[in-house]
């Protein structure tokens, strides 16, 4: 039962247009939602994250959204630089269980120069 | 920054043997975990930790086990690797800032 889920295996962008990565949940009980970005042989490095009782965070030229309603949220690149190219993983939490955290398959985005 | 190191990076090994994969931060947190992922899959919870002497197991099954005797110090151990047991191995550890992980230990078992 995939709780997270980033329908989007990969997503090509050309440099200095907006990224647009899309994540999905179906657990209420989710309550914090983070956008990690990873690369093959490293650690996943944090990017941002948002509380349940917020709809936008914008940190940089990162801007994450949430759809409480529809249990959506989206990672917002602009402008997008061909250093941004990684895979991107979508994670969640609930409650007092920060840190335990439920993550989506990941969006592998290329960023074109 | 976070500091939150793991040793080896990479481990070829054989079918059988023990290993113990080190995991220590420099944080302070009290909240430890370990994740496994498969190439282009999602990382999974296999085990995770409170405090000292506090450990438990995640979302995902594993036969690694775990200890917590220090704060800073968090080591899996895979008592008979097989080649299953083949995956990258991320460690992390959190406070109300955030969740922060290692650089990953890449494990072939052959």
């Amino acid at each position: 039962d995939q709780q997270v889920k980033q329908n989007s295996p990969s997503l090509s962008v050309q440099e200095g247009r907006i990224s647009i990565l899309n994540c999905d949940y179906t657990n209420s009980m989710f309550d914090y939602f983070l956008w990690y970005k990873k690369y093959p042989a490293e650690g996943p490095t944090f990017l941002i994250s948002i509380s349940s009782i917020k709809d936008k965070n914008e940190d940089g030229r990162f801007t994450v959204f949430l759809n409480k309603s529809a249990k959506h949220l989206s990672l917002h690149i602009v402008p997008s630089q061909p250093g941004d190219s990684a895979v991107y993983f979508c994670a969640a939490s609930g409650g007092t269980s920060y840190g335990k955290l439920t993550f989506g398959q990941g969006t592998i985005l290329t960023v074109h120069p | 920054e976070a500091d939150i190191y793991q040793t080896p990076r990479y481990l070829v090994i054989g079918t059988g043997k023990k290993i113990t994969l080190e995991c220590s931060q420099t944080m302070g947190h009290d909240k430890m975990y370990w994740y496994q992922q498969d190439p282009g899959m999602e990382l999974h919870l296999i085990h995770y930790s409170y405090g000292v002497n506090s450990t438990e197991k995640g979302d995902l099954s594993s036969e690694s086990t775990v200890s917590r005797i220090r704060t800073e110090h968090f080591p899996l151990t895979l008592e008979s690797a097989r080649p299953s047991h083949t995956s990258q191995y991320l460690c992390a550890s959190s406070d109300v800032a955030g969740t922060y992980f290692g650089p990953g230990t890449r494990l072939l078992v052959l």
